[in-house]
């Protein structure tokens, strides 16, 4: 949907390895969100970028970084993945500060 | 900085009736508010949107929703539900920078045969 492809669909990994997590779009859009989503709480802001290599924090970044070099990719990173951090993770664009966002279909991380 | 209250975390409801969803957003800022849905083990689905302008916004699948700037709520209604719409529903709410984009908890809606 709206070109955005999340890689890994599936990943299982263990306490303390990292891991890296790959958004790429095909849309050309200025705007890449990162969240996580867990029962009870929603979705949750993990970082966003608003242009190559400008990215900033969300309420919940401890834990992760991201990075993007290039329009179409946006990387979010595990340094050394936890339990807490099993979820499922949601890549986001937009093109314009008033537009909706559109997601990706979803990676689902479990950490053992 | 935003964020977004939605009062109820389950809603059942039959088959045929009325439905209402509830969102209150705080913010000392213009924002711009989104109904998105989300059908089991997929992604977010965009349902509607209020950017400016009237403050009746119709979406897709029949929903509708008011934007109420002094009660600070945008209530997500469909006037007669039907079995497909069983989902979890999220209000979202983002500024007018567009670098922030944040959720609400979610709504299961069930409805009920």
């Amino acid at each position: 949907d709206a070109g955005i492809t999340q890689s890994p669909r599936h990943k299982v990994t263990e306490t303390g390895t990292p891991v890296t997590l790959r958004c790429h779009q095909t849309e050309n859009h200025r705007y890449m969100y990162w969240y996580r989503q867990d029962p009870g709480h929603g979705l949750r802001l993990i970082h966003y970028s608003y242009g190559v290599k400008d990215t900033d924090k969300g309420e919940v970044s401890d834990g992760y970084s991201v990075s993007r070099s290039k329009t179409e990719d946006f990387l979010l990173t595990l340094e050394s993945a936890t339990s807490s951090q099993t979820s499922v993770y949601f890549c986001a664009i937009r093109d314009r500060a008033n537009s909706p966002l559109h997601f990706g279909n979803g990676t689902r991380l479990t950490v053992t | 900085a935003q964020s977004v209250t939605q009062l109820d975390s389950q809603v059942p409801v039959f088959e045929e009736a009325p439905v209402e969803l509830r969102c209150n957003y705080s913010s000392s800022v213009s924002v711009y508010l989104f109904w998105y849905v989300q059908y089991p083990n997929q992604g977010l689905q965009l349902l509607l949107k209020y950017l400016s302008g009237s403050t009746l916004v119709k979406g897709i699948n029949g929903f509708e929703a008011e934007f109420n700037k002094s009660q600070t709520s945008f209530h997500l209604r469909k006037p007669s539900v039907h079995i497909s719409d069983t989902a979890e529903y999220f209000c979202a709410v983002s500024d007018n920078t567009g670098n922030q984009f944040y959720f609400g908890t979610g709504t299961s809606l069930t409805v009920i045969p």
